[in-house]
């Protein structure tokens, strides 16, 4: 049983740039939510999507965006990079909230981005 | 809104010595309670968590916690370290009801394990 995949896993930008992410939750889950986890400190909430739209959003700016397939898969972009965006980004998969054991988040290994 | 801090960025301690992870929480409805473990260039990975029932939980890697709801803390605890367990530590929360399973994360606290 494949868990939560990312790719890449690591990407070097420069200011300006655009860049997207990629993450397959784990089999059976529905639910993707991205954080990001910049150098020493706890990740940070972006957005949760489930039935491929965005549910939920954390105090991150419109340069941040996000899709749901229907394969449940999901990509984050980032436009107009600055050098504070770079970070670990990680995705979690879950069960959508509300159904039994929907609280348990399963993390992938992350994508580390540099922005130059 | 929920928050969660961690008292100590840092511990260092001698392997197979015990050790205490302090982890307190604000919020003003009810929360799950999450620790993580976060090894080297990796991702998070659920040590254990408290849903409900008994406050004493067990988890992986012979870690436990303790909720303790008046002190509003959840303290991670291991009898005996060993080098394997340094690491970067993160305590988190979610609301119990609600449209939402987000986690708010703590700053994290290093364990450095000592030979």
């Amino acid at each position: 049983d494949a868990g939560v995949t990312q790719s890449p896993t690591h990407l070097i930008k420069t200011r300006g740039q655009q860049v997207t992410l990629r993450c397959s939750p784990k089999s059976g889950h529905d639910t993707v939510s991205w954080y990001q986890q910049a150098l020493g400190q706890g990740p940070q909430f972006i957005f949760q999507y489930y039935e491929e739209e965005e549910r939920q959003r954390g105090n991150f700016p419109d340069r941040f965006s996000g899709h749901q397939f229907p394969n449940y898969s999901s990509e984050l972009n980032v436009n107009a990079l600055l050098l504070g965006d770079s970070a670990l980004y990680l995705c979690a998969s879950s069960l959508r909230p509300g159904t039994t054991f929907y609280n348990e988040q399963f993390f992938g290994p992350g994508t580390r981005l540099t922005v130059l | 809104a929920q928050s969660v801090t961690q008292l100590d960025s840092q511990v260092p301690v001698f392997e197979e010595a015990p050790v205490e992870l302090r982890c307190n929480y604000s919020s003003s409805v009810s929360v799950y309670l999450f620790w993580y473990v976060q090894y080297p260039n990796q991702g998070l990975q659920l040590l254990l968590k408290y849903l409900s029932g008994s406050t004493l939980v067990k988890g992986i890697n012979g870690f436990e916690a303790e909720f303790n709801k008046s002190q509003t803390s959840f303290h991670l605890r291991k009898p005996s370290v060993h080098i394997s367990d340094t690491a970067e530590y993160f305590c988190a929360v979610s609301m119990l009801r609600g449209a939402t399973n987000k986690l708010i994360f703590g700053t994290g606290t290093l364990l450095a394990v000592q030979p």
